[in-house]
């Protein structure tokens, strides 16, 4: 399994773009990068899935360079609702394939 | 939107008793999943289930872990002789297939005192 850097916390303002960078420098040929939004006490929410080159959704964008050896969740405009824990994972595509998450970016949206 | 459903959102229990949790998937979901959570730490991978049997299983899932399919809707994981170091989160998953995300639930905190 490819391994998955991101940081620990980021802070922001709301209104502002929030931009969360993952290092999957061992990414293989066959995995995908999704992203998973955790709020206290609730599971996690899919957010966005891609395997390269650009994805966007009606909740965020996902840029993943030719390299694919790291990925940017893009959060425009974020709200205090945006406040949770971002969740970067690697992996393929198939149901054998289990979710490995990592400790996450914590995302605190001040006032 | 369809959602994993998942009860109850808080079971207490004694130390030594079994737990049933029961969860809902997606109802034209296939492949089903139970993952943990302890406080402040990393969702972790139990087991997965498809075809009313387990297609993998972690470490943590051993023997006093069981899952069942009881039903048609119902997916259900099943802690014998609880001890303390099971309190947790436990969240429960689905997905219809290949190339789909997983779907969470919103889980069963489980206490043991």
């Amino acid at each position: 399994l490819a391994k998955t850097t991101q940081p620990i916390s980021m802070d922001s303002y709301e209104g502002q773009e929030v931009n969360i960078t993952c290092s999957h420098n061992n990414i293989a040929t066959n995995d995908y990068i999704t992203w998973y939004q955790q709020f206290p006490s609730q599971g996690p929410r899919f957010i966005i899935q891609g395997y390269k080159t650009k994805v966007t959704n009606e909740v965020a964008s996902l840029f993943i360079p030719a390299d694919r050896k790291s990925s940017t969740l893009s959060l425009p405009r974020v709200s205090l609702s945006d406040t949770a824990v971002y969740y970067c994972l690697v992996g393929e595509l198939i149901v054998t394939s289990t979710l490995t998450f990592g400790k996450g970016t914590m995302l605190l949206v001040s006032p | 939107e369809p959602e994993v459903t998942q009860t109850p959102s808080h079971q207490v229990t004694q130390m030594g008793q079994e737990v049933i949790l029961r969860c809902v998937p997606i109802s034209n979901h296939l492949y089903f999943y139970w993952y943990r959570q302890i406080l402040g730490q990393k969702v972790e991978f139990l087991v997965s289930f498809y075809n009313n049997e387990i297609s993998e299983k972690s470490e943590i899932f051993d023997d006093q872990f069981s899952v069942e399919r009881p039903d048609g809707s119902n997916f259900t994981l099943k802690i014998r002789s609880t001890k303390l170091e099971d309190s947790a989160m436990y969240f429960c998953a689905s997905t219809p297939g290949d190339a789909q995300p997983q779907h969470f639930g919103d889980g069963t905190r489980l206490s043991i005192l």
